[in-house]
């Protein structure tokens, strides 16, 4: 079936660091693929996303690009702020498929 | 633009009492959403609904839980009777259709069953 896989555990930056969260997805045919973030106390909301092989989601600093090859859509941002602090949650959408699939989501905490 | 409104916010019961979750869309969305979310989870989709029709509810036990959408805009979820492991997040999204990539999250209702 189709499924999402992130990285385990929270995770804990200084502000202006690198950061990167793994995504990896099982999937029949091409599906589109999506970060969605949940600020404290908010719902989740679409970050960015790619609907094509090699496509580039963008969006508040934040990109992934989606690797057919390696089944992959990783999280970067080049340089972390205090407001990126949230719950990170990928997502993928099979074709002729309307149900979404999360991942388990991961806590970013960035320290000041 | 308002976005997708769920009340209450929070709700503490105690097993075996009913319960009921409600959900706004977005004006002019078709199509509606309820996900569980276990702590440490991502969402599960329980059901979807296609304006005021139930099109993919193969997740939803539907031995004590049971959904509607009465004249396809609000909807209501319900669990009768609740179990103790029923305490979770209840979320509401709404698209402009079922194809549409992007989907509105409510803020969730957390169910605390005692």
């Amino acid at each position: 079936g189709n499924s999402v896989t992130q990285m385990e555990g929270p995770v804990t930056l200084s502000e202006e660091a690198f950061l990167t969260i793994n995504c990896t997805y099982t999937a029949t045919g091409y599906p589109s693929l999506f970060w969605y973030v949940q600020y404290p106390g908010e719902g989740l909301q679409l970050l960015l996303k790619a609907t094509k092989a090699d496509d580039k989601g963008s969006n508040k600093g934040f990109e992934a690009t989606y690797r057919k090859e390696t089944t992959s859509f990783h999280l970067e941002k080049g340089s972390v702020q205090v407001s990126d602090s949230a719950v990170y949650f990928c997502a993928l959408k099979a074709r002729g498929n309307n149900r979404l699939a999360f991942g388990k989501g991961n806590q970013v905490v960035v320290i000041p | 633009e308002a976005g997708v409104v769920q009340s209450p916010r929070y709700k503490i019961i105690e097993k075996k009492q009913p319960v009921a979750f409600w959900c706004n869309p977005i004006s002019g969305h078709n199509t509606l959403y309820w996900y569980l979310q276990n702590l440490g989870q991502g969402p599960e989709l329980l059901i979807r609904y296609e304006n005021e029709e139930a099109v993919d509810d193969s997740q939803l036990p539907k031995d004590r839980f049971s959904a509607e959408r009465l004249k396809g805009v609000d909807s209501t979820l319900k669990i009768q009777p609740a179990e103790l492991g029923d305490s979770a997040v209840y979320l509401c999204a709404s698209s402009l259709t079922g194809g549409a990539d992007t989907q509105y999250f409510g803020p969730g209702t957390r169910l605390t069953v005692l």
